[in-house]
């Protein structure tokens, strides 16, 4: 089956650190990547969307410019958390997808906490 | 507001026996849905999907019904073995998972295979 690969699967850092969270998929190309983010008893919700080579789209209430995201190629898209604070502390998790219609395969996830 | 809901947190169901995971949507606006099956320390793995314009997709054990009119799908797994425990989450999507969209999660139903 297709396989999605995240790295790292735990950070623990000080407060402004800012974090990279790379997600990339082994066996297809996805021309879509999807980031979410999970806080404890909560399902999965969508922060946002990335298409290889063009900007992201981000859901309402996630700031941009605090959770940059780059898809440069069919295989990788990076996360990263600037100036983490605590409150940031989460289940980060990333999903990619292949050709139209075909499902999300999603990683295993990073536990990021800020202290 | 939860537009994805697993009211049952957890289910205990008798190995051999037929195990039922029940979800509703409150977004009519969605017409692809999926099942996801996971284990402690590993991502969401894709199990099933069905399109609106069906109502019962099977794939071996595993067997979503989708009723439109009250907005509510349901994995059926028939016979339950002791490696289907695991967090279930039903997921949902518009425009037929085919564009840019997201998932919308539930917040999962713990399935617990008892010998």
């Amino acid at each position: 089956g297709a396989v999605v690969s995240q790295h790292p699967s735990w950070v623990i850092c000080k407060s402004g650190t800012s974090v990279k969270i790379e997600c990339r998929s082994l066996d297809f190309q996805a021309t879509t990547m999807f980031w979410y983010r999970q806080f404890p008893k909560q399902s999965l919700m969508l922060m946002a969307t990335s298409n290889e080579g063009s900007k992201a789209t981000y859901e309402q209430g996630v700031e941009k410019d605090k959770f940059l995201i780059n898809h440069a190629s069919l295989t990788l898209s990076t996360l990263t958390v600037t100036s983490a604070h605590p409150e940031d502390s989460s289940f980060y998790i990333c999903s990619a997808r292949g050709l139209t219609g075909q499902p999300q395969h999603f990683g295993d996830g990073t536990r990021l906490s800020i202290l | 507001d939860q537009q994805v809901k697993q009211n049952s947190p957890s289910l205990s169901v008798q190995e051999g026996r037929i195990s039922i995971l029940n979800c509703d949507y409150t977004n009519s606006m969605f017409d692809y849905f999926l099942w996801y099956k996971k284990y402690p320390a590993e991502g969401p793995t894709f199990l099933i999907s069905i399109s609106s314009i069906k109502d019962k997709n099977e794939d071996g054990r595993f067997t979503v019904f989708l009723n439109k009119s009250a907005k509510h799908l349901s994995l059926h797994i028939v016979p339950s073995q002791p490696g289907d425990s695991a967090v279930y989450f039903c997921a949902a999507s518009a425009n037929s998972g085919g564009g840019a969209d997201g998932l919308t999660f539930g917040k999962g139903t713990h399935l617990i295979i008892q010998p």
